[in-house]
């Protein structure tokens, strides 16, 4: 089955505590990207990878640092957490323009 | 930039009712793609439809159809005979041509359907 794996689904943890998110896809999409979801804000970019090796910045990078070693694979690290980046993520893949978003995992950084 | 407003912020209506979300957008790009999400309760990201900014004809997919008018810059989304099961978050959202693949997402449209 064609999908898109995020780990943890839930997630509370405190204000500088280095974490990971992960993120897989089995499609062989070369394109992958995380967005934050916020109340009232709908989803913004954070980071999105054209390809292995190859990421840039989206809307709200700060704070966020992704790799991208195979191309199944876009983990999303923070390396400092903070309250503000309490938030639900989601990761998505995509092939011609139709993202296919993970279940999102809900982060609370108390 | 780009950019997409969803002025609705929330939508209640009675089942059987009708309902149209609206979505306007911004771009200086000729070339883009239009979307529509659903995210109903349970949290997930569910795909509805993607539209290219050269194919203006609308679409109907069952109770579902979408209406994309370049000259008021909108790709607005009606629910036909709205059900329960309907009521979900809607998400517009819009990906401008060139190298920079970005999706920009309005703020979403909570619509709540009664029985």
């Amino acid at each position: 089955e064609a999908q898109v794996t995020q780990n943890p689904r839930y997630l509370i943890t405190v204000t500088g505590k280095k974490l990971t998110v992960t993120c897989s896809q089995n499609m062989n999409h070369e394109y992958m990207s995380w967005y934050r979801q916020d109340p009232g804000l709908g989803l913004r970019q954070i980071y999105y990878s054209m390809n292995v090796e190859v990421t840039d910045k989206g809307d709200v990078p700060e704070g966020y640092k992704v790799s991208r070693k195979e191309k199944r694979n876009f983990p999303l690290i923070l390396e400092s957490p903070s309250p503000n980046q309490t938030s639900l993520y989601f990761c998505a893949s995509s092939e011609g323009l139709r993202e296919f978003f993970g279940p999102g995992t809900r982060l609370t950084v108390l | 930039a780009q950019k997409v407003t969803q002025a609705q912020t929330e939508i209640s209506v009675v089942e059987k009712e009708d309902v149209t979300l609206d979505c306007v957008y911004e771009t200086r790009d000729t070339t883009y793609y239009l979307f529509w999400y659903k995210q109903p309760p349970s949290g997930e990201l569910v795909f509805l439809i993607r539209r290219n900014s050269f194919d203006e004809q609308n679409e109907i997919s069952g109770r579902y159809s979408w209406n994309f008018q370049k000259s008021t810059s909108s790709f607005n989304f009606t629910i036909t005979a709205s059900q329960v099961v309907d009521s979900a978050v809607y998400f517009c959202a819009l990906i401008s041509g060139g190298s920079a693949r970005q999706l920009t997402f309005g703020s979403g449209t909570q619509l709540t359907v009664l029985p």
